[in-house]
């Protein structure tokens, strides 16, 4: 149980253009999901925490504008980088949650390698 | 806001020993302090956790210890074996509204 489904795993794209991740809960609702960003072989830096039907909440230093957070379903949650340059070129990862296990969890995402070219 | 610090960042082992990884926090509210292992190309995936009202925590191979007087919180896995080498992040959270996670250890097991 507590699965999140996270797609596409991989994608590469011109820069100027957007790009979209889905974040998906299949087997349970996520009032709480948060979208990481991790460069190579560092940890993981929150950019936002999007609560089911409200505005993302964004880190500081995160451009709203250009991370686009939509959470409108307690199973599914988006993120669009627009106009997308080499810069944001990085993995991304999502966690949705709590998980009903009766602790504070949240599973992770397998992520998406994004490659702007 | 909550800083995580993490040692070490590498450390390899022979097979069969243990590995230790360890944690400081700074914020006294933080509550909930999870362990994820990170392979490559991956996402994190959960492998133990710890509430604040526990002092220790055991699943088979892998315990966790947390001293909230200190601050700080440790992963043990005993027996080590090549598949547990990863990248494994500490985090820590107040009931799990924001997840602050420390800069990661790469663990290389040598068969």
């Amino acid at each position: 149980g507590a699965v999140v489904s996270q797609h596409p795993s991989r994608v590469i794209c011109k820069s100027g253009t957007s790009v979209k991740i889905e974040c998906r809960s299949l087997d349970f609702q996520a009032t709480t999901m948060f979208w990481y960003r991790q460069f190579p072989k560092q940890s993981l830096m929150l950019m936002a925490t999007s609560n089911e039907g409200s505005k993302a909440t964004y880190e500081q230093g995160v451009e709203k504008d250009k991370f686009l957070i939509n959470h409108a379903s307690l199973t599914l949650s988006t993120l669009t980088v627009t106009s997308a340059h080499p810069e944001d070129s990085s993995f991304y990862i999502c966690s949705a949650g709590p998980v009903p296990t009766g602790v504070d969890g949240y599973t992770f995402g397998s992520g998406t390698r994004l490659t702007v070219v | 806001g909550e800083n995580v610090e993490q040692h070490p960042s590498t450390l390899s082992v022979q097979e069969g020993d243990s590995a230790v990884i360890k944690c400081t926090y700074s914020d006294s509210a933080s509550n909930y302090f999870p362990w994820y292992k990170q392979e490559l190309g991956k996402g994190p995936q959960l492998i133990i956790d710890i509430r604040s009202n526990v002092g220790e925590k055991k699943d088979q191979r892998i315990a966790v210890t947390l001293n909230k007087t200190a601050k700080h919180f440790s992963l043990h896995i005993t027996e080590t074996q090549p598949e547990d080498s990863a990248v494994y992040f500490c985090a820590a959270s107040i009931s799990g509204n924001q997840f602050y996670f420390g800069t990661g250890t790469s663990l290389t097991v040598i068969p």
